[in-house]
């Protein structure tokens, strides 16, 4: 079976603080992808990884990081967290380039700045 | 500016009824259109179209691109109440410099009544 995991389903941190979302993927996928999901908003991409240490910017990656130091895990950092970084956080990978059938998302974190 | 809209925004239909979500778009370096089937957790992908008026087909669900137009619809035949969820479709770009851009619509929430 197809299984994305993300550390925390839910996490509560203050303004200024160093946040880490973890993701784990068991498929020996080569892509894998940070979103967050506001309401009115839907899914915004915030960067993605399509090989071990690559990384690509998607549409907001202002004031996130991300790391790809194994195949299977891919961690978004949030170096000074900030109130309007309060969102759901949603992991996918998926097996081949960007024109793969499908992507697996896991099961969210979301993330609340005060 | 890029963007997606879906329509209806919401419909309510009986069991055994078809239905067809209509999603277009307007954007510059399109790359594929993507659409999603979101219950009360992280969203679960469906189909990725890249190729002009091929269909897509998953059991009762099928979709098709027609990108002279700039335009999908996802069919969904003999409906059942395990079909109520908000469908998201989402469009993949290349913004400049390192960029991709996934832009969802707001979906459309589809509620099947027995």
């Amino acid at each position: 079976d197809v299984k994305v995991t993300q550390s925390s389903r839910y996490l509560v941190k203050r303004t200024g603080e160093k946040v880490f979302l973890e993701c784990v993927q068991d498929m020996d996928h080569e892509n894998m992808f940070w979103y967050r999901q506001d309401p009115g908003l839907g899914l915004r991409l915030i960067y993605f990884s399509y090989d071990v240490k690559m990384k690509e910017k998607g549409d907001i990656p202002e004031g996130y990081s991300v790391s790809r130091e194994k195949k299977e895990r891919f961690s978004l950092i949030l170096e000074s967290a900030s109130t309007n970084q309060t969102s759901m956080y949603l992991c996918a990978s998926s097996q081949l380039g960007l024109r793969t059938d499908t992507q697996y998302f896991g099961p969210g974190t979301r993330l609340t700045v005060l | 500016e890029d963007k997606v809209v879906q329509s209806p925004l919401s419909l309510v239909v009986h069991e055994g009824d078809t239905v067809t979500l209509n999603c277009s778009y307007e954007v510059t370096n399109f790359r594929s259109l993507l659409w999603y089937k979101q219950e009360k957790k992280a969203p679960t992908f469906l189909f990725m179209l890249t190729s002009s008026g091929i269909e897509k087909k998953s059991g009762r669900l099928s979709s098709i691109l027609d990108k002279k137009e700039l335009f999908s619809i996802l069919n969904i035949t003999a409906t059942q109440t395990g079909d109520s969820a908000i469908y998201l479709c989402a469009y993949l770009s290349r913004g400049g410099g390192s960029n991709y851009k996934l832009t969802f619509g707001k979906g459309t929430l589809l509620t099947v009544n027995p």
